[in-house]
């Protein structure tokens, strides 16, 4: 099994260009998640996903949107990429949430803006 | 609040040491998990264990175990024997009871292991 798929792994943006992460998994789990990562820092909850259909937003979602029209895919969307979002961004699924099973990540996709 | 503490920023052994990170946390809720995930040089992040609030017992897994002390919002790490392969960034993780869907990480512990 493939897990948890991100693309791209790198990415360079201009400050205000568009862009869309993806994110696949194959293990037909219900939850997803997106992360960001700062240097030194832990990682932070941007938006989640409860099954295809439905999602909320996480601990800073500001300047990010997420769709979640299958249970495989949960794309992430920066509109006017700013440099703040400069960040790796991991992608993580589980079956029953995260109380009940542990997060599979993804390899992380590094973006830059600038 | 609610909050992930690991003071230790960085820690360097050589092969063979015993090595322990630090977590503390902090919450009010009565139902709670911890853990601890594994982020190696290749930057993927790996799950390691997974602790309820009620469940004190301590865990040991080959080289590894953890101590989770309630009277203390401790829950520590501590590597046996350390090898190389164990270098790593070492994240320890809260979720708050209540089916919240929200991991609250720690900054993390950067383990180096020296030949």
């Amino acid at each position: 099994n493939a897990g948890v798929t991100q693309t791209p792994k790198f990415r360079i943006l201009k400050i205000g260009q568009s862009m869309t992460l993806q994110c696949t998994q194959d293990m037909n789990h219900n939850y997803m998640y997106w992360y960001r990562q700062d240097p030194g820092m832990g990682l932070k909850l941007i938006y989640y996903s409860v099954g295809a259909g439905i999602t909320d937003k996480g601990e800073v979602p500001n300047g990010y949107n997420v769709s979640r029209s299958t249970t495989e895919d949960f794309p992430l969307r920066l509109e006017l990429a700013a440099p703040s979002q400069t960040s790796v961004y991991f992608c993580a699924s589980t079956q029953g949430g995260i109380d009940n099973s542990p997060l599979h990540f993804g390899n992380g996709t590094r973006l830059t803006v600038t | 609040a609610q909050k992930v503490t690991q003071a230790q920023t960085e820690i360097s052994v050589v092969e063979k040491e015993d090595v322990t990170l630090d977590c503390v946390y902090e919450t009010r809720d009565t139902t709670y998990y911890l853990f601890w995930y594994k982020q190696p040089p290749s930057g993927e992040l790996v799950f390691l264990i997974r602790r309820n609030s009620f469940d004190e017992q301590n865990e040991i897994s080959g080289r590894y175990s953890w101590n989770f002390q309630k009277s203390t919002s401790s829950f520590n790490f501590t590597i046996t024997a350390s090898q190389v392969v164990d270098s790593a960034v070492y994240f320890c993780a809260l979720s708050p009871g209540g089916a919240t869907n929200k991991l609250i990480f720690g900054t993390g512990t950067l383990l180096a292991v020296q030949p």
